[in-house]
């Protein structure tokens, strides 16, 4: 089975600091797309990024960017310039799944300290 | 907009009794799934649809049922209520079929089976 893998099941960051949360995965595709969602305590599912694999360049959002190595199948979210708004749990996904659903990691619940 | 509703937010189950979360969805995606949400487990897929009259299992579809007759609405049955049921509930649609791109969410159910 394709597994998806966070590492970091809780991590903390200072205001104003960056902190990286890792992904890794598993996968035999050549192309296909990855994503960084976001669930505050509003339960809310909220999409931070998305990487196409295909693409070199790594994605960016405003604060959020990632670190995408295809050989490695590592997919790391850095946020830059940390707020209290983003505390929050992090979860990664591919469609890994059967069919080419989406397949969850067990998510990164992020503190940030003021 | 709307986007993606799911109704009840909340709801309280005994052991055996059944019921049906709602799903609605006014983006004319003709994917939609549904994926529970458990401590540390991040979420898992329970069953998914291509389309009107298309479903499928996913990871964890056991206990659960669906059916799609519109574009629109995907509920999910639960036929006979346990306490392993108890979980946090997502119902989720993409523009984009399998493999599936962005996901859009429902605020999520809150289900305890007693």
């Amino acid at each position: 089975a394709q597994t998806v893998t966070q590492s970091q099941p809780e991590m903390s960051v200072q205001e104003a600091e960056t902190v990286t949360l890792s992904c890794t995965y598993d996968t035999s595709e050549s192309d296909y797309y990855l994503f960084w969602y976001k669930q505050p305590p509003s339960r809310q599912m909220i999409l931070v990024i998305r990487q196409e694999a295909y693409k070199q360049q790594n994605a960016t959002e405003n604060r959020f960017s990632v670190n995408f190595q295809k050989a490695a199948k590592s997919f790391s979210l850095k946020i830059s310039d940390s707020q209290l708004g983003d505390a929050a749990m992090y979860f990664c996904a591919y469609p890994g799944g059967s069919q080419g659903n989406l397949i969850f990691g067990k998510g990164t619940k992020l503190s940030v300290k003021p | 907009n709307a986007g993606v509703t799911q109704t009840p937010k909340f709801q309280v189950l005994k052991t055996g009794q059944s019921m049906t979360l709602q799903c609605a969805q006014d983006m004319n995606h003709e994917y939609m799934s549904w994926y529970r949400q458990d401590p540390g487990m991040g979420l898992r897929l329970i069953h998914y649809s291509v389309g009107a009259g298309i479903t499928d299992q996913g990871e964890v579809p056991n206990g659960y049922n669906v059916s799609r007759s519109t574009t629109e609405d995907f509920p999910l049955r639960l036929l006979s209520a346990a306490p392993s049921q108890t979980s946090v509930y997502f119902c989720a649609s993409s523009r984009q079929g399998v493999p599936v791109g962005e996901l859009f969410f429902g605020e999520g159910s809150r289900l305890t089976v007693l």
